[in-house]
């Protein structure tokens, strides 16, 4: 049974801050990998999607590793802003697969 | 931009009663979900449909839960016999391939008296 840990739980940066957030995953046999955000009360939206024969995805200040092998994926964000504030989740599956969610970074970026 | 729209936006419903949970996914995408998240926990896969039928289903889409996409542009969730525990917030999600992103609706929040 896949299983998806999101270290830390929480963080609370400084503005302007580069930033790492943690993902990691039991079973390697991924289709692929999306990293989300969710706003309070709200759904969630799609950040980057990491195919499995991809290493890394980037858009913006974001950039998203993959490394199946380790089961792990990275996100970082650079030059934090107040408007990063939210909670980030990672995902694992979709197409066939059933889709496993890790519980979520929640990141607090002080102006 | 297209986006998937769910309604309503919260439903209340006695337990023991049916309820069903509407969603119109974006017009040219191909795999639809349904998940929820219980306040406080994680998101929680329920079912993926493809192909005009189930792909996979989680442990907790029982004998309780259906989908359907009657008409080719609505994608329902049906839960036959509400219990107490189904509350939480569903959300609907839609994709165009496989190895695309999965864009989500707002979700519906279900309470359960």
């Amino acid at each position: 049974k896949q299983e998806v840990t999101q270290i830390p739980a929480a963080l609370s940066v400084p503005e302007g801050e580069n930033l790492v957030l943690n993902c990691s995953f039991t079973d390697s046999a991924i289709y692929n990998l999306q990293w989300f955000r969710q706003d309070p009360g709200k759904g969630l939206t799609s950040l980057l999607l990491i195919q499995s024969s991809q290493r890394e995805q980037t858009s913006g200040r974001l950039n998203a590793s993959l490394d199946k092998s380790s089961g792990r994926s990275t996100l970082y964000i650079a030059a934090s802003q107040p408007g990063d504030s939210a909670t980030y989740l990672c995902a694992v599956g979709g197409g066939y697969q059933k889709v496993t969610f890790g519980t979520g970074t929640k990141l607090q970026v002080i102006p | 931009e297209p986006e998937v729209t769910q309604t309503p936006s919260h439903q209340v419903t006695q337990m023991g009663q049916e309820v069903i949970l509407r969603c119109v996914p974006i017009s040219n995408h191909l795999y639809f979900y349904w998940y929820r998240q219980i306040l406080g926990q994680k998101v929680e896969f329920l079912v993926s449909f493809y192909n005009n039928e189930i792909s996979e289903k989680s442990e907790i889409f029982d004998d309780q839960f259906s989908v359907e996409r009657p008409d080719g542009s609505n994608f329902t969730l049906k839960i036959r016999s509400t219990k107490l525990e189904d509350s939480a917030m569903y959300f609907c999600a839609s994709q165009r391939g496989g190895n695309q992103p999965q864009h989500f609706g707002d979700g519906t929040r279900l309470s359960i008296l």
